[in-house]
């Protein structure tokens, strides 16, 4: 178990609709990252967090937003939603020193599936 | 698995035996490289990582290597378990920021009895 926890596990919606992935991170990590598995683009990063501020942005479209609470979860907005967006979308924390390489630890993901 | 592609290269080992996963890295500025797992269902798991001013580092019965000559990490399992079979990835970063990680395409390895 990374410590990770991401909520829900499955959601299934319509096009056109709006989804909010929700993360907590590991005790103790103040940095959160998105990241879209997706069967034919694999483990795209879209968005970092530290400490309640945006830090980086990936492949992030402008129909997504995340944003970090004062508690340090996470939660990520998927609006207007297209067949194209089904993925796993994964949240992952880090403790994250600025300029310091630190391992991101995974949650198991929230399954997107949009009909 | 959950993972990535229609076309995942795989690696089919007998158990006991060592297996080796081979990554090429595409960035010669990276200086921070993961290995992960991937199960079926689940999230990324790390395994271990390395820092570019090292060329090995061992964990318990895996072992990285990184060549940085010809920018290509491995990664050796030793006496390769069922526990083992699932998706691996390779992660380079490029300075100090994480959200710099990138991704490789994954090696599935299958442990046959």
């Amino acid at each position: 178990d990374s410590g990770v926890t991401q909520t829900p596990k499955h959601l299934i919606t319509a096009t056109g609709q709006r989804v909010t992935l929700r993360c907590s991170p590991r005790s103790g990590d103040l940095s959160v990252y998105w990241y879209q598995q997706s069967l034919d683009q694999g483990l795209q990063f879209l968005i970092q967090y530290y400490n309640g501020e945006e830090r980086a942005k990936g492949n992030i479209l402008e129909r997504f937003s995340a944003q970090q609470f004062p508690d340090l979860h996470s939660e990520l907005n998927l609006s207007s939603l297209e067949l194209g967006d089904s993925a796993l979308y994964f949240c992952a924390s880090s403790v994250m020193a600025v300029r310091a390489n630190s391992p991101l630890h995974f949650g198991n993901g929230t399954r997107l599936t949009v009909t | 698995g959950e993972s990535v592609g229609l076309h995942l290269p795989t690696l089919s080992v007998q158990e006991g035996d060592n297996s080796i996963i081979n990554c090429a890295y595409s960035n010669s500025a990276s200086d921070y490289f993961i290995w992960y797992k991937q199960e079926s269902g689940k999230g990324p798991q790390f395994i271990i990582d390395i820092r570019s001013n090292m060329d090995k580092r061992q964990g318990q019965r895996v072992t990285v290597l990184l060549n940085k000559t010809v920018k290509h990490l491995s990664l050796q399992i030793a006496a390769t378990q069922p526990g083992d079979s699932a998706v691996y990835f390779c992660a380079e970063n490029k300075g100090g920021t994480a959200s710099k990680l990138t991704f490789g395409t994954g090696t599935r390895l299958q442990v046959t009895l």
